[in-house]
């Protein structure tokens, strides 16, 4: 166990609607990733946030955003889905950003599943 | 921009044979690198890093891997497989001057061990 968590765990939705994913990082870690491995393209970072704030954004589509809550848990909102969106969404965490080689711990992900 | 390539997108090796997975890197800084395992529905579990320290990285599960600049490689090995290997294997590579923003990871190489 990684002390990362994530709901759902599994997520069957249509075209078109919205969803929302949640991570509650580890025991005070500050910086949360989302991540989305698909078949096609891999694991991808999407974006990072760190103490509340947007650090770092990766391959992520306009459709998605994504918040850090003051009690350090993360929601990643997905919007319009298409069915390419279908995929495993991770979330990690670690320490500080600013900490070069700390380990980043992930959780066992979300699979979305787009019909 | 930092990359990685894993050669081989499928491993098989047999029960008690030397594991070797490839990782190469590109890099315009010294970067930090790191191999990841992920069971089948499960997340992303860190074997090792080399964060510019000693070369030769020895991880968890008896995992080592090592950092040969001139050949830019962070190759995994194993001297003796065993039938709980079976996963795949993700090489990453972060950069030192962004601390932890991101991880790029390689596509990714599923290890078969053959009884």
């Amino acid at each position: 166990d990684s002390g990362v968590t994530q709901t759902p765990k599994h997520l069957i939705t249509a075209t078109g609607q919205r969803v929302t994913l949640r991570c509650s990082p580890r025991s005070g870690d500050l910086s949360v990733y989302w991540y989305q491995q698909s078949l096609d393209q891999g694991l991808q970072f999407l974006i990072q946030y760190y103490n509340g704030e947007e650090r770092a954004k990766g391959n992520i589509l306009e459709r998605f955003s994504a918040q850090q809550f003051p009690d350090l848990h993360s929601e990643l909102n997905l919007s319009s889905l298409e069915l390419g969106d279908s995929a495993l969404y991770f979330c990690a965490s670690s320490v500080d950003s600013s900490s070069t080689g700390d380990e980043t711990f992930f959780g066992q992900g979300t699979r979305l599943t787009v019909v | 921009a930092q990359s990685v390539t894993q050669l081989g997108s499928h491993v098989s090796v047999s029960e008690g044979a030397l594991v070797l997975l490839r990782c190469n890197y590109s890099s315009s800084v010294p970067p930090y690198l790191f191999w990841y395992v992920q069971y089948p529905n499960q997340g992303l579990q860190l074997l090792l890093k080399y964060t510019s320290a000693a070369t030769l990285v020895k991880g968890i599960n008896g995992f080592e891997a090592e950092f040969k600049k001139s050949e830019t490689s962070f190759h995994l090995t194993k001297p003796s497989a065993h039938m709980s290997d079976a996963a795949e294997y993700f090489c990453a590579v972060s950069d030192p001057a962004f601390g932890n923003e991101k991880l790029t990871f390689g596509t990714g190489t599923r290890l078969t061990i053959i009884p």
